[in-house]
């Protein structure tokens, strides 16, 4: 049964700290998205890829998040410096591009920031 | 623009009682159709989708949800709710063609009385 995978599933930081998180997508998926989850906002859009190379990232906040591909196997969001606003939820999905796309979310990591 | 409408925040169902959540959308043309459900702590888990053909769309777990081209309405039913469904669930839009940027709606919490 493949599954998405996100890495720490949890994380505890301290304001001004670096955080990275990790995504493994769907073997063979090529596009890959990742959300964050708050009360206040609900599910935003942060940012997707496809075949590794980002289409649009335009709901991340610039000045701090930054997220990449290193290969097809792993996607990195990273917030430097983490504030505690960017306390939340990041989820990572992926699917394969071809018209009738489907997401398939991974579990999360929940983050707080203090 | 696309947008998604859900307009009950919370339903509260006895077990064994039949279900509906709503969704409207706003779209342009046909869109791709989804619902998600998010147990607490877990990511989002595809229960059904909406492509084409047939507007009545059976799904996991003993879900349907019918599209109605002229109510623009892609509601969620179920005929005999189960305490396990007690959960977050989210209707969402996508662009026919693809491109991928999913629209969700705010969600709806659904508790089940014993």
């Amino acid at each position: 049964d493949a599954r998405v995978t996100q890495t720490p599933r949890h994380k505890v930081t301290e304001m001004g700290q670096e955080v990275t998180m990790r995504c493994q997508p769907i073997l063979g998926h090529n596009t890959v998205f990742w959300y964050r989850q708050t009360m206040m906002q609900g599910l935003e859009l942060l940012a997707y890829f496809r075949n590794r190379a980002p289409l649009d990232d335009s709901g991340m906040p610039k000045d701090r998040f930054s997220a990449e591909m290193p290969d097809a196997t792993l996607a990195t969001l990273k917030i430097q410096p983490s504030e505690p606003r960017d306390s939340a939820v990041y989820f990572c999905a992926s699917g394969s591009s071809g018209g009738r796309e489907t997401q398939y979310f991974g579990p999360g990591t929940r983050l707080l920031v203090l | 623009a696309q947008s998604v409408t859900q307009p009950d925040i919370h339903i509260t169902v006895s077990e064994g009682a039949s279900l509906e959540l709503r969704c409207n959308y706003s779209y342009g043309a046909t869109p791709y159709l989804f619902w998600y459900v998010q147990s607490p702590g877990q990511g989002l888990q595809l229960l059904l989708k909406y492509f084409s053909g047939d507007t009545l769309v059976q799904g996991i777990k003993g879900f349907e949800a019918e599209f109605k081209r002229s109510q623009s309405s892609f509601n969620l039913r179920k005929p005999s709710v189960h305490w396990s469904d007690a959960a977050e669930y989210f209707c969402a839009v996508g662009p026919t063609g693809g491109g991928n940027k999913l629209t969700f709606g705010t969600g709806t919490q659904l508790k089940v009385e014993l």
